[in-house]
């Protein structure tokens, strides 16, 4: 079965308000990446945790082993973070990624 | 034992000169990978196989080609190496239609 579980998988953003972005784990995960993918297929890395949270900005994610679940916040949402976000997990001792399905945000005016 | 495989590991080119990196994975895995990562960039696609010579170029291709003649072989070539070229390259495959991306251990080129 799928192993990480992101939602939501669309989510449509007025400028100025925020939301957040989950990915649920069937198992116990080592780390967490989340990534946003640019209009040519690179993934940009936004954060990456192996416990609690960080903040860049007006992004904020976090990221509980033991509970099986990372979140991405955004807050005042703006035009350019349009696109499509993706949480990917790894292992304890793995070097495999596993990515979410992937989140399609829209930000409009 | 299912892994990616990179060599080498660290390389030292000057400029000007061809660079050859190597990648193998034992899983059999029609789709495969080229990444560079660089500070504050994240994962940039070079190129994506998907299947044996059949090749795409990814967001930032220029000044690279790849070869894959086996499918558990992919390299990647720089001819003439450029200074901006020094990164680390990550190499991955994963299953047809998988979502799960299998990483090799990279590669730190430094090109002088």
């Amino acid at each position: 079965g799928d192993q990480v579980e992101q939602s939501p998988s669309a989510l449509s953003l007025h400028e100025g308000t925020g939301s957040a972005l989950r990915c649920n784990f069937t198992t116990t995960m080592r780390a967490v990446q989340w990534f946003r993918k640019n209009s040519r297929g690179s993934l940009i890395n936004l954060f990456y945790l192996a416990s609690g949270t960080k903040e860049n900005g007006r992004l904020k994610s976090a990221f509980d082993s033991k509970e099986r679940y990372s979140t991405l916040h955004i807050r005042d949402a703006q035009l350019e973070d349009s696109g499509t976000y993706f949480c990917a997990a790894s292992y304890q001792g793995g070097r495999a990624l596993i990515f979410g399905t992937g989140t399609t945000v829209s930000v409009s005016p | 034992d299912m892994k990616v495989t990179q060599m080498p590991r660290y390389l030292i080119k000057r400029m000007g000169e061809n660079v050859l990196l190597e990648c193998g994975q034992d899983m059999s895995h029609e789709t495969m990978y080229w990444y560079r990562q660089d500070p504050g960039l994240g994962l940039q696609l070079i190129y994506i196989s998907y299947d044996v010579d059949s090749n795409s170029e990814g967001d930032i291709p220029k000044g690279y080609r790849v070869s894959r003649k086996k499918r558990e072989h992919f390299s990647l070539i720089l001819d003439s190496a450029k200074t901006n070229q020094t990164s680390v390259y990550f190499c991955a495959s994963s299953p047809r239609g998988g979502e799960t991306l299998y990483f090799g251990s990279g590669t730190r080129l430094t090109v002088l």
